[in-house]
């Protein structure tokens, strides 16, 4: 058990468009997930703490307009990248958190390239 | 501060070598988690262990095995009998103090097993 999903595993945008990327837990609920960034050759970088039901907390340094993200059930988040520009380009990885806790799991990552 | 400092970027090693893998900490909590995740070059992150910080016992899981030693701050992995599908960025985490659910990631070592 506890397999997380991201969809789509890659995607390529133009400049001023948006994109969203969603997180499911298929086999757990997780009251609790995490939206990370990773830059080639770099570590993962988190950008934000969702929580179903109420609003996301977002890391220092994160544009709370430019990654909306919404946790509408236990085992759904979504990441909207809006108006996405070529430095949004990374991967991004979510994670949830089964109830008790306090593994990560993790998913496969969704690589996003804007051209 | 918390932190997490894998000082080792990169190991290449033949197969069968034995690798150790560093992982140096800092916190100013008292109850915290250490991990540690394999990231494949598919990118998906794989959970290997979770150790609390009250349990100094060392782990061994078949060909791998964890050295948890609070008086030096560290957690470090060990392969036995390295294999080419152990090749992959291994990544130490600390868990945040009043949230344990918050991961603060190392900056990740590559490893690279030759055949």
């Amino acid at each position: 058990g506890a397999v997380v999903s991201q969809h789509p595993s890659r995607v390529i945008c133009k400049s001023g468009t948006s994109v969203k990327i969603e997180c499911r837990s298929l086999d757990f609920q997780a009251t609790t997930m995490f939206w990370y960034r990773q830059f080639p050759k770099q570590s993962l970088m988190l950008m934000a703490t969702s929580n179903e039901g109420s609003k996301a907390t977002y890391e220092q340094g994160v544009e709370k307009d430019k990654f909306l993200i919404n946790h509408a059930s236990l085992t759904l988040s979504t990441l909207t990248v809006t108006s996405a520009h070529p430095e949004d380009s990374s991967f991004y990885i979510c994670s949830a958190v089964k109830t008790g806790g306090p593994e990560q799991y993790f998913g496969p990552g969704t690589r996003l390239t804007v051209t | 501060a918390q932190k997490v400092t894998q000082a080792q970027t990169e190991i290449s090693v033949v197969e069968k070598e034995d690798v150790t893998l560093d992982c140096v900490y800092e916190t100013r909590d008292t109850t915290y988690y250490l991990f540690w995740y394999k990231q494949p070059p598919s990118g998906e992150l794989v959970f290997l262990i979770r150790r609390n910080s009250f349990d100094e016992q060392n782990e061994i899981s078949g060909r791998y095995s964890w050295n948890f030693q609070k008086s030096t701050s560290s957690f470090n992995f060990t392969i036995t009998a390295s294999q080419v599908v152990d090749s992959a960025v291994y990544f130490c985490a600390l868990s945040e103090p009043y949230n344990t659910d918050k991961l603060i990631f190392g900056t990740g070592t590559r490893l690279q097993v030759f055949p």
